[in-house]
């Protein structure tokens, strides 16, 4: 355990559906990130939040719709997603975004869209 | 982006050193990390470089040399739970200190 705690480990979820992932820290870091992990790709950051709002968002398409109702909980709400938006999404937090000793990651959740 | 390079894969025996490198952009560099990840698990920070020379932690090392944009993790001593996947990440003040990854270099450690 690494002191960042995703849920669910796992998901498969059908194109219609909608569903969230739930990311918690009690490390008393006041940053937190999303980053998609696909096979043979390197991460790619999703979204920051800074002090709860929200300072980066990579392009994403809109069918991923970070939350951060505080500075220890970040949600991703998941909807209409594609097969190729399958992969493990991992959450990371920071004691903010110059520390030097980077981020602590979570385990990330495995998702499979069909 | 930061344009961070690091081989994909890499095969050593029980043992050994084994060296993996990464290369980045020098443009905007604050500093480069390098992190373990197991199959399925989170990656976990290694070690932190942001002046010039080594860094040593027990059976791990890391090096930058800021003016050529490389770094590497050295491990010595390899045993089979070392087979993992090495993140290396740059750090880049010209993207809000953000960090940007490499894709990983997988090693297979044998007996």
């Amino acid at each position: 355990e690494t002191g960042v705690t995703q849920t669910p480990r796992h998901l498969v979820m059908g194109m219609t559906n909608k569903k969230s992932l739930k990311c918690e820290q009690h490390l008393g870091h006041n940053a937190m990130y999303w980053y998609k992990q696909s096979a043979k790709k390197p991460l790619e950051l999703m979204f920051v939040y800074s002090l709860e709002e929200r300072v980066e968002n990579n392009s994403v398409p809109s069918r991923f719709s970070p939350e951060c109702p505080n500075s220890s909980h970040l949600f991703l709400h998941l909807h209409t997603l594609q097969p190729e938006d399958s992969a493990l999404y991992l959450c990371a937090s920071s004691q903010d975004r110059t520390v030097n000793y980077g981020y602590t990651f979570g385990s990330g959740t495995r998702l499979t869209v069909v | 982006g930061q344009n961070i390079d690091q081989p994909t894969e890499m095969t050593a025996t029980e043992g050994a050193i084994v060296q993996i490198n990464c290369t980045y952009q020098t443009s905007g560099f604050n500093g480069l990390f390098w992190y373990q990840q197991h199959a399925g698990e989170a990656p976990t920070f290694l070690s932190y470089n942001v002046l010039d020379g080594l860094e040593e932690k027990g059976r791990f090392s890391s090096f930058l040399s800021r003016s050529k944009g490389y770094s590497y993790l050295l491990l010595k001593e390899l045993q089979m739970k070392d087979s993992a996947s090495y993140l290396c990440a740059g750090r880049n003040n010209n993207a809000g200190n953000m960090l940007t990854f490499g894709g990983g270099t997988r090693l297979m450690v044998k007996p």
